[in-house]
């Protein structure tokens, strides 16, 4: 499996937006780039997808580098209920390797 | 909500024994996978099913074994269970197998305590 490496931990104060990178530099070009969060006891939780071009949604945005080796996710206004753990994962297109690997994901903490 | 529906959420059992987790995915989702999470080794991959078959496997124990039913439900069964097994299992579901497919829908886990 294609894998990630993203910090152990950062901390953002509220209200501020957030940047969470993550690197992948043997990512092929049928990978997909996940990122879901946890939030404590809590299963995981989907928060974005993409394969080459930046992509929005309500939740965060999610910023691809050109060469596809590394990614960005934005949350775009923290708050508290944003601390959790978010995870970085590559996942293959149909025909590849389809499952979703988890790392240790980033541990997220939100200061008030 | 995620739709994703698992039992029993607790399950408290003894070492020896033969325990069977069940999940029932999102309403037309035909894949199903099953992870495990206890707290010195993360989220572990354990099985995938898509529509019946199995698609792809991960660190799956012999003594634990799969099937996902024609209704597409999912039930994970664990055997002779050490301590070691204790830990949070979950079940995800999505509409495709492959990354294109988009989101996996998690549940809340099960809970299972070896004693």
């Amino acid at each position: 499996d294609a894998k990630t490496t993203q910090p152990n931990s950062m901390e953002s104060n509220e209200e501020e937006p957030v940047h969470l990178p993550c690197n992948h530099s043997t990512i092929s070009g049928t990978d997909y780039i996940h990122w879901y969060r946890q939030l404590p006891s809590q299963g995981p939780e989907y928060v974005i997808h993409g394969l080459t071009s930046n992509v929005n949604n309500r939740m965060a945005s999610l910023a691809i580098a050109e060469d596809r080796k590394s990614s960005t996710l934005i949350l775009h206004r923290a708050t508290l209920r944003d601390a959790a753990v978010y995870y970085c994962i590559l996942r293959a297109g149909l025909g590849g390797n389809e499952k979703l690997t988890f790392g240790t994901g980033t541990r997220l903490t939100i200061i008030p | 909500d995620s739709g994703v529906t698992q039992t029993p959420k607790h399950l408290i059992t003894a070492t020896g024994q033969r325990v069977t987790l069940r999940c029932s995915p999102r309403s037309g989702d035909l894949s199903v996978y099953w992870y495990q999470q206890s707290l010195d080794q993360g989220l572990q991959f354990l099985i995938q099913y898509y529509n019946g078959e199995e698609r792809a496997k991960g660190n799956i124990l012999e003594r634990f074994s799969a099937q996902q039913f024609p209704d597409l439900h999912s039930e994970l069964n664990l055997s002779s269970l050490e301590l070691g097994d204790s830990a949070l299992y979950f079940c995800a579901s999505s509409v495709a197998p492959g990354g294109e497919g988009g989101e996996l829908f998690f549940g809340e886990g099960s809970r299972l305590t070896v004693l």
